[in-house]
């Protein structure tokens, strides 16, 4: 079965702080992906990769950077983190064959709050 | 770009009632769709999902959907709800241009069921 698993599942950090989230799955999958997860918003894709040192922006990439520097681990950078980046943060990947999109598979979250 | 809508946002049945939640899509091509269900405190997991051939596609635990093309829809439906079916379900979709391998996914609607 496959395993995304995100560094934290709960974190706490102050404004202006850079905040680093970690996911690594072990299904050698190449796509990975980050969304955030907010009430009545439903997932919204901040960026993704779709192999290594590859990534594209997604929907709100601003606020945010990313780092994929083996096929694993994905990585998600608040690089100065502001009240409004308080949310759920989900990491997802995916197999990319064919045209379309195959299922993602997703970590457990991590419940974000900036003070 | 494309977008979905899914237009419950809260639901409320009481066992052995009937579901079905609708969701609806804004482009014309070719499409991939997902179910994705989120139980309390657990990571998004895949209930069905539709690529091509027959629109009506079985899932896990009862669920089962049907894509209808003339209408840009794919509401999820079951016969009869258990209270194990409270959850958040987000209906998702992928398209085939660009970067095909984004989901954009709707709001999500909970789902609640009385014992």
């Amino acid at each position: 079965d496959v395993k995304v698993t995100q560094s934290s599942r709960y974190l706490v950090k102050r404004t202006g702080e850079k905040v680093f989230l970690e996911c690594v799955q072990d299904m050698d999958h190449e796509n990975m992906f980050w969304y955030r997860q907010d009430p009545g918003l439903g997932l919204r894709l901040i960026y993704f990769s779709y192999d290594v040192k590859m990534k594209e922006k997604g929907d709100i990439p601003e606020g945010y950077s990313v780092s994929r520097e083996k096929k694993e681990r994905f990585s998600l950078i608040l690089e100065s983190a502001s009240t409004n980046q308080t949310s759920m943060y989900l990491c997802a990947s995916s197999l990319a064959t064919g045209p379309l999109s195959q299922p993602q598979h997703f970590g457990d979250g991590t419940r974000l709050s900036i003070l | 770009a494309q977008s979905v809508s899914q237009h419950n946002h809260h639901v409320i049945l009481s066992e052995a009632a009937s579901l079905e939640l609708g969701c609806n899509y804004s482009y014309g091509g070719t499409v991939n769709l997902f179910w994705y269900v989120q139980y309390p405190g657990q990571h998004l997991q895949l209930l069905l999902k539709y690529f091509s051939g027959d629109p009506l596609v079985k899932g896990i635990k009862g669920f089962e959907a049907e894509f209808i093309k003339s209408k840009f829809s794919f509401n999820l439906r079951k016969p009869s709800v258990q209270w194990s079916d409270t959850a958040e379900y987000f209906c998702a979709v992928s398209i085939s241009s660009g970067s095909a391998r984004q989901l954009t996914f709707g709001s999500g609607t909970q789902l609640t069921v009385l014992p």
